[in-house]
């Protein structure tokens, strides 16, 4: 069964330092999504992208946030200069379409921002 | 606005005995109403969803979840719990409009007990 996939799963960085998280969706999908977890806390919708460009975004992602996707297969999301509530595990999704599709998750990356 | 509210952090049934995980949202419009499950290390896995149409909802693993308009709640329930079934579970909601972001409730860990 075709599966989101994440790198790294486990990323730990200085405060200030840029860091850039890897999602590869399913092959078929053409809606990506970057979510987050702090630790104890919600689930928290940062961004979707669609056709090349952010659909939708929360107050979250800010300047320091960035999302790409670098070519066919490949979605990123970069933070520019961490901050320490950046630690979080984040969470890349995609949907077939949008609108009624489930949205299918990644494993997850937790970043640890020192 | 949309948002979820799952009253219970935790649930613990025996083996074999019903389960139901509690959730109520709240949303201007028509609610779009999804469950995952979230095994330790992995992603959340999309279990079941109310887009229309008839009010229980079948979905994986044995696993349904019944609409209800009036008391605003998408109860997951499971007639025989298994030990497996111990998990993290999340409800989310999509308002009719809004076609990508997706809000989440805290969370309600399941422990079956054998």
């Amino acid at each position: 069964e075709p599966e989101v996939t994440q790198t790294p799963s486990h990323q730990v960085t200085q405060m200030g330092q840029e860091v850039i998280l890897r999602c590869v969706p399913i092959s078929n999908h053409l809606y990506f999504y970057w979510y987050r977890q702090i630790l104890g806390q919600k689930v928290e919708f940062l961004v979707s992208f669609y056709n090349n460009e952010i659909s939708e975004k929360s107050e979250i992602f800010d300047d320091q946030f960035s999302v790409e996707r670098p070519d066919g297969s490949n979605f990123t999301l970069k933070i520019r200069s961490t901050k320490l509530e950046d630690s979080a595990m984040y969470f890349c999704a995609s949907s077939e379409a949008r609108g009624l599709d489930e949205q299918y998750f990644g494993p997850g990356t937790r970043l640890t921002v020192t | 606005a949309q948002s979820v509210a799952q009253p219970e952090d935790q649930v613990n049934v025996a083996e074999g005995n019903p389960l139901t995980v509690k959730c109520t949202y709240s949303v201007s419009g028509n609610p779009y109403l999804f469950w995952y499950v979230q095994y330790p290390n992995r992603g959340l896995q999309f279990l079941l969803k109310y887009i229309t149409g008839d009010n229980l909802v079948k979905g994986s693993y044995g696993f349904e979840a019944e609409f209800n308009k009036s008391q605003t709640s998408f109860h997951l329930k499971k007639p025989s719990a298994l030990v497996s079934d111990s998990a993290l579970y999340f409800c989310a909601v999509r308002d009719y409009g809004n076609d990508y972001k997706l809000s989440f409730g805290a969370g309600t860990t399941v422990t079956v007990r054998a």
